[in-house]
């Protein structure tokens, strides 16, 4: 079975240029979940969807941070205009009803 | 607020051994508790997940225990392979029973020696 796939596995950009981090959540799921993970700060949640619909982005850093799901096989987290700061491995996870979430490989992100 | 906790950042085994690893959370809300392992350039991988009313689950060489009084999580492994090198994560719900969020302790890195 298919897991959940991201797209790209690594991006390195220049600060300032726009990076859109693609996920292909389990076929079935209903909830998609995206996540940053860092040494510093860990695994953390920025926006969840259920449904298609975005429940909670508490977790998004700043408006530079917007994430989409137009459809229930794809999301979209995007970072305009990206920063030093946000070099990070972005997760992408989802679920189906109350099932435990399973993760992609991530994104590894760098912003020179 | 809300936190997960873990006692110790590394544990070194050696092969055939039981691991422990452990894990404390402090909202007394949370329903619903996971175990996750990573290994190195890949995702979190479901272990094993336990719900509030249950004190112990058994998987495959894997056992939760979770002890609701004192908010303390375990996560046991028996006879412990080079394989299950890697970092565990234990994860609550915190008082988001029914949305699916998870809080994320820092993680204990588990190390194999054969």
């Amino acid at each position: 079975d298919a897991g959940v796939i991201q797209s790209p596995r690594h991006e390195v950009t220049e600060m300032g240029q726009e990076v859109t981090l693609r996920c292909k959540p389990i076929s079935g799921h209903n909830s998609l979940f995206w996540y940053r993970q860092t040494m510093m700060r860990g695994l953390e949640l920025l926006i969840y969807f259920n449904n298609n619909v975005p429940i909670d982005d508490s977790g998004m850093p700043e408006d530079r941070f917007s994430a989409k799901m137009p459809n229930a096989s794809f999301s979209t987290l995007k970072i305009q205009p990206s920063e030093p700061r946000d070099s990070a491995v972005y997760f992408c996870a989802s679920r189906r009803g109350n099932q435990p979430q399973h993760f992609g490989d991530g994104t590894r992100l760098s912003i020179l | 607020g809300e936190s997960v906790g873990l006692h110790l950042p590394t544990l070194s085994v050696q092969e055939g051994d039981n691991s422990i690893i452990n894990c404390a959370y402090s909202n007394s809300a949370s329903d619903y508790f996971i175990w996750y392992k990573q290994e190195s350039g890949k995702g979190p991988q479901f272990i094993i997940d336990i719900r509030s009313n249950m004190d112990k689950r058994q998987g495959q060489r894997v056992t939760v225990l979770l002890n609701k009084t004192v908010k303390h999580l375990s996560l046991q492994i028996a006879a412990t392979q080079p394989g299950d090198s890697a970092v565990y994560f234990c994860a609550e719900n915190g008082a988001s029973s029914n949305t699916g969020k998870l809080i994320f302790g820092q993680g204990t890195t588990l190390q194999v020696k054969p």
